[in-house]
């Protein structure tokens, strides 16, 4: 089935140590996101991708980088993970949007990080 | 700029009674909306959309939403709860471009038996 995974599931890091979550899909859909839930929270969007375009939304911290070097992945890299990064973080894919024609955003598991 | 509000950050329902979930939403332009649930430790599962087709939106697992343009809702109902349903619920906007999901802040629903 086409779909979206991320690994790992559960990633526990470090206070400042670098972490890379990963994100893949097998649907070859042009926009990649992601997104930070924090507990009982809905969930944000930090970035996207439009093809190899990134698209930064204004309030993301520039702890929080992203890298695309194809069309299936998708990388979140968290620089220096404070205790405030601990959250799921969602990776989510849709087809182009705009023309008239509009495809919803199919959402991976997810990754909950815990900083230590 | 969107905004969703949803009404009830937890809501009790009996199996087999109606579950009525609330969602308002703001947009500065015809907006599309959407209603997902997600399950313990698990990613956003779609349960129906608006895209500015039918105003009654059917969607899986038994829902439906009616998009109200006057009352700006979009209101999620299902008329018989199933213990199965029991799980987080998200109403979302987006803009006529789709490349941004604007999120409520979502309800719990207990599904009592």
């Amino acid at each position: 089935d086409a779909m979206v995974i991320q690994n790992p599931r559960y990633q526990v890091t470090q206070f400042g140590k670098p972490v890379t979550l990963s994100c893949s899909q097998t649907l070859n859909h042009n926009v990649m996101y992601w997104y930070q839930q924090k507990s009982s929270q809905a969930p944000k969007l930090l970035f996207h991708y439009y093809d190899k375009d990134f698209n930064n939304e204004a309030d993301t911290p520039d702890n929080f980088q992203s890298r695309r070097p194809n069309t299936s992945f998708c990388f979140l890299d968290i620089r220096s993970p404070g205790l405030g990064d601990a959250a799921m973080y969602l990776c989510a894919t849709s087809r182009d949007p705009g023309g008239g024609i509009f495809y919803e955003q199919y959402f991976g598991p997810g990754t909950r990080l815990t900083v230590t | 700029a969107q905004s969703v509000t949803q009404l009830g950050s937890h809501v009790s329902v009996s199996e087999g009674a109606l579950v009525l979930l609330r969602c308002n939403y703001s947009s500065s332009v015809p907006p599309y909306l959407f209603w997902y649930v997600q399950y313990p430790n698990q990613g956003l599962q779609l349960l129906l959309k608006y895209t500015s087709a039918a105003t009654l939106v059917k969607g899986i697992n038994g829902f439906e939403a009616e998009f109200k343009k006057s009352e700006t809702s979009f209101h999620l109902t299902k008329p018989s709860a199933h213990m199965s349903d029991a799980a987080e619920y998200f109403c979302a906007v987006s803009d006529e471009y789709g490349n941004k999901l604007v999120f409520g802040a979502g309800t719990i629903l207990r599904v009592k038996s």
